[in-house]
């Protein structure tokens, strides 16, 4: 269907507590990725999944950070307990096939998470 | 560790010049694309590109996977190509998409 949605556009929330951030990609889409962007900064990898499955978690910044994925559609990623360095631009990207060939990667708007 | 690396990190540039910006990588690569995020934060993929050269219009990029490298060609520059230009690299030993910190282009009228 439509591009890659990622809700809320924006999040303002305090100190110590948990958000979480929303990814539908485009239909028919195996692959999908987070990426956090600090202000004027590159890409961070936090964690893909191919399908339900996330086969490496290493990217995700802390403990207090936690992805999942079902139905092979839609994804969540929730932090608990924030921190003001949490604050960034969170971004959702999917891709027919993670790895496989002619399969770029379409990005969502993000959503603009700050920490106060 | 791996690297990804682009230069120049900046470039400002009069309406109407050809540009082209390059994108290092330190280990053998998947694939490889190039992405342009605008003042607005939005990314566009522009190429999909692991070898060799591809054009889509004033756009061109050509990659040499045995040298490392990947350029992207922008000519007859316009306002609207201002933004940041990301590559990005599925590594081969590392099941990861990695981004470069990105060239800031800025095209002035």
């Amino acid at each position: 269907g439509a591009g890659v949605s990622q809700s809320p556009s924006n999040k303002v929330t305090e100190k110590g507590k948990d958000v979480e951030l929303r990814c539908d990609p485009i239909s028919g889409h195996t692959a999908l990725y987070w990426y956090r962007q600090s202000l004027g900064q590159g890409l961070e990898f936090l964690i893909y999944f191919q399908g339900n499955s996330a086969p490496d978690k290493s990217g995700l910044p802390s403990d207090r950070f936690s992805a999942e994925r079902t139905g092979g559609s839609v994804s969540t990623l929730t932090i608990q307990r924030t921190q003001q360095e949490d604050s960034a631009v969170y971004l959702c990207a999917s891709s027919l096939v993670h790895g496989s060939y002619n399969s770029p990667l379409h990005f969502g708007n993000g959503t603009r998470l700050t920490v106060t | 560790g791996i690297q990804v690396e682009q230069s120049p990190p900046d470039l400002i540039l009069q309406e109407g010049a050809n540009s082209t910006l390059r994108c290092n990588f330190s280990d053998s690569v998947n694939n490889l694309q190039w992405f342009h995020q605008n003042p607005w934060g939005q990314l566009i993929n522009l190429f999909y590109i692991p070898s060799g050269t591809k054009q889509n219009g004033r756009l061109s990029a050509t990659t040499v996977a045995t040298e490392r490298y990947s350029l992207l060609y922008i000519s007859s520059s316009q306002t609207t190509d201002s933004g940041v230009y990301f590559c990005a690299v599925d590594l081969l030993r590392d099941d990861k998409i990695i981004f470069g910190k990105g060239t800031r282009l800025h095209i002035l009228p």
